[in-house]
């Protein structure tokens, strides 16, 4: 059974601080890897999608690498603003029908 | 384009009362998903259609949850009798085809059994 977990569960940054959130799963067999953010009250918004032969993807300030042998994602933020506060979930498929599989967010807060 | 709509936003019953979500997918897409947020964890999936047709139902508690989507668009989510541990956010998301990894998700409906 895939186990997805996501550390830091929280993290307080003061404005302009690049940052790094941590993602694992414990079976490496993915089809792709997905980061999505989750404001308060809202649902979900899907940031960077890796497909399992992809290394990494850049969408602005934002780059999320895959390292499928150790079973890791990371979630790089440059420059971070007040305005990237919200919570940052990784979700994982590993068929191109199957469900996704979500670890349990990181819930970040940048101090302007 | 309009978004994937959910109602009602928020909901508090008492336990062993029924509810019901209702959500309507973005026009066009074939597949819908209703999730189940526990507060401080991740969504989890607790069924998905394809068109009418159920794709995946093993997560769902088949002896309180129901879920139809009859016409193969909008749909409802229907818990009875509900129990303290359903307290949580049911998010709708729907995608053009199965095998798309694109979910568009709506707001959510906050549910608090007390």
């Amino acid at each position: 059974k895939q186990e997805v977990t996501q550390i830091p569960a929280a993290l307080s940054v003061p404005e302009g601080e690049n940052l790094v959130l941590n993602c694992s799963f414990t079976d490496s067999a993915i089809y792709n890897l997905q980061w999505f953010r989750q404001d308060p009250g809202k649902g979900l918004t899907s940031l960077l999608l890796i497909q399992s032969s992809q290394r990494e993807q850049t969408s602005g300030r934002l780059n999320a690498s895959l390292d499928k042998s150790s079973g890791r994602s990371t979630l790089y933020i440059a420059a971070s603003q007040p305005g990237d506060s919200a919570t940052y979930l990784c979700a994982v498929k590993e068929t191109s029908g199957s469900r996704l599989t979500f670890g349990e967010g990181t819930q970040l807060t940048v101090n302007p | 384009e309009a978004g994937v709509a959910q109602s009602p936003r928020y909901k508090i019953i008492e336990k062993r009362q029924s509810v019901a979500f209702w959500c309507n997918p973005i026009s066009g897409h074939a597949t819908l998903y209703w999730y189940q947020q526990i507060l401080g964890q991740g969504p989890k999936l607790l069924i998905q259609f394809q068109n009418n047709g159920v794709v995946d139902d093993s997560q769902l508690p088949k002896d309180r949850f129901s879920a139809e989507r009859l016409k193969g668009v909008d749909s409802t989510l229907k818990i009875q009798p509900a129990k303290l541990e359903d307290s949580a956010v049911y998010l709708c998301a729907s995608s053009l085809e199965f095998w798309e990894h694109e979910q568009y998700f709506g707001p959510g409906t906050r549910l608090t059994v007390t």
